[in-house]
């Protein structure tokens, strides 16, 4: 059964932390992992990957893939207030293009 | 990016009604859609996928009696609960796919479904 796990489940920091998010998957003919932020409505997208040890980043986030231990990490640096969110990992079927979505890590961002 | 619509936004229904749930692509055409349900504090969950002009495909344990689904255009799909009960309030997402050269998914705003 296709399956993907984040740890840890939530986190609080301070503002200025830097935080990592860990993602692991097994997903049956494996395409891509990909992350989502999700506020109070649905996920929006922030990184896909599908190539091992390329670092994808945008601002103050960065991702990586790591395709023989089935792993995927989510870093964000000098976080903020407005980093405080769901952070959603989800694993994509080839083929079907079914995202397997983790159950998420809630990240909590104090002043 | 592409932009996904769902409508309503939120729907307060007594049980045994029925609720319809309108997923919209707005500027690119969607040849599937992906329907997701999501109880608090839970992951998306997906319960089905919608191809234009065919039936849509399942997940193990969605009843397709009872969420029914309807893809009759490139930029439209619908979800309809029948006979909604307490247990089926949620937050309904759908995301339709691009197409595109990452064939990226994007989600709709999400529907809240409370059932009295």
């Amino acid at each position: 059964e296709d399956k993907v796990v984040q740890s840890p489940l939530s986190l609080v920091v301070h503002e200025g932390d830097t935080v990592t998010l860990n993602c692991s998957y097994e997903v049956t003919n494996f395409r891509s992992l990909l992350w989502y932020k999700q506020e109070k409505k649905a996920p929006t997208f922030l990184f896909m990957l599908t190539s091992s040890g390329i670092e994808k980043k945008s601002g103050r986030l960065s991702s990586i893939l790591d395709k023989k231990e089935l792993f995927s990490i989510l870093n964000i640096t000098a976080t903020q207030t407005g980093d405080s969110a769901v952070y959603l990992c989800a694993g994509t079927q080839g083929g079907s293009e079914k995202l397997v979505f983790g159950k998420g890590t809630k990240l909590t961002v104090n002043p | 990016g592409a932009v996904v619509s769902q409508h309503p936004s939120w729907v307060i229904c007594k049980s045994g009604t029925s609720v319809k749930i309108e997923c919209r692509s707005l500027d690119f055409q969607a040849t599937t859609m992906f329907w997701y349900r999501q109880f608090p504090k839970q992951s998306l969950m997906l319960m089905a996928t919608s191809n234009e002009g065919s039936k849509a495909t399942y997940e193990q344990g969605v009843e397709k009696d009872k969420f029914l689904i309807n893809h009759a255009s490139l930029t439209l799909s619908t979800l309809t609960v029948t006979s909604a009960h307490p247990e089926d309030s949620s937050f309904y997402i759908c995301s339709a796919r691009s197409g595109g050269p990452n064939n990226e998914q994007f989600f709709g705003p999400g529907t809240r479904l409370t059932v009295l």
